[in-house]
């Protein structure tokens, strides 16, 4: 499986955007980019995927680069139910494939 | 629209002792998957079920643990005998299974072995 590598930790203040990113030098063509966060003693989340576009939904934005080697999840405004440890993965597009999880960034939302 | 059910949400047994946890996957899911998460941890992928078939158990320690999926009924993770090291969260996803997509994760069993 081809390997993302994401920063230990990061802070924003509460309300400002926070760019969360991604490295994935190694990716296929085939590999899926998606972003999965988990809160504090709860189970992951989905919280977006992409392919080549970027990609907007309700709760944030993802970014890819022109080669595809990095990608960025873009939280509009942070709040302190965003800190959480945020997950960035890829997956072929693959029927039933697992999600390998790698260790993620931690975020911390300062009020 | 009900998400993935786990149960019991928290677990104790004693070392030796047998433990079940359960897993109702979102209706319309017919794939399942285990995850577990030692304290301070990532999450390591166990096990990935159909109804009534294991596709991939190539994260599941070579003994004392099993996982089924059955026709009727929630999946079941089944650890015999537990010892202090499977102390950990566990975590059942359910997908439709179509070539996207992502999964739907319960909120977890915590499983405590004293």
């Amino acid at each position: 499986d081809a390997k993302t590598t994401q920063p230990n930790s990061m802070e924003s203040n509460e309300e400002e955007p926070v760019h969360l990113p991604c490295n994935h030098s190694t990716i296929s063509g085939t590999d899926y980019i998606h972003w999965y966060r988990q809160l504090p003693s709860q189970g992951p989340e989905y919280v977006i995927h992409g392919l080549t576009s970027n990609v907007n939904n309700r709760m944030a934005s993802l970014a890819i680069a022109e080669d595809r080697k990095s990608s960025t999840l873009i939280l509009h405004r942070a709040t302190l139910r965003d800190a959480a440890v945020y997950y960035c993965i890829l997956r072929a597009d693959n029927y039933g494939q697992n999600f390998v999880f790698g260790p993620g960034t931690r975020l911390s939302v300062l009020p | 629209n009900a998400g993935v059910m786990q149960n019991p949400r928290h677990l104790v047994r004693r070392r030796g002792q047998e433990a079940r946890l359960r897993c109702s996957p979102m209706k319309g899911h017919s794939h399942v998957y285990w995850y577990r998460q030692l304290p301070e941890e990532g999450l390591k992928f166990m096990v990935y079920l159909q109804k009534e078939n294991i596709i991939d158990e190539s994260g599941m320690p070579k003994e004392r643990f099993s996982a089924e999926f059955p026709k009727e009924g929630p999946s079941i993770l089944r650890i015999q005998q537990v010892v202090r090291g499977d102390s950990a969260a566990y975590f059942c996803a359910s997908s439709p299974g179509d070539s996207y997509h992502g999964y739907t994760f319960g909120s977890g069993t915590r499983l405590t072995v004293v």
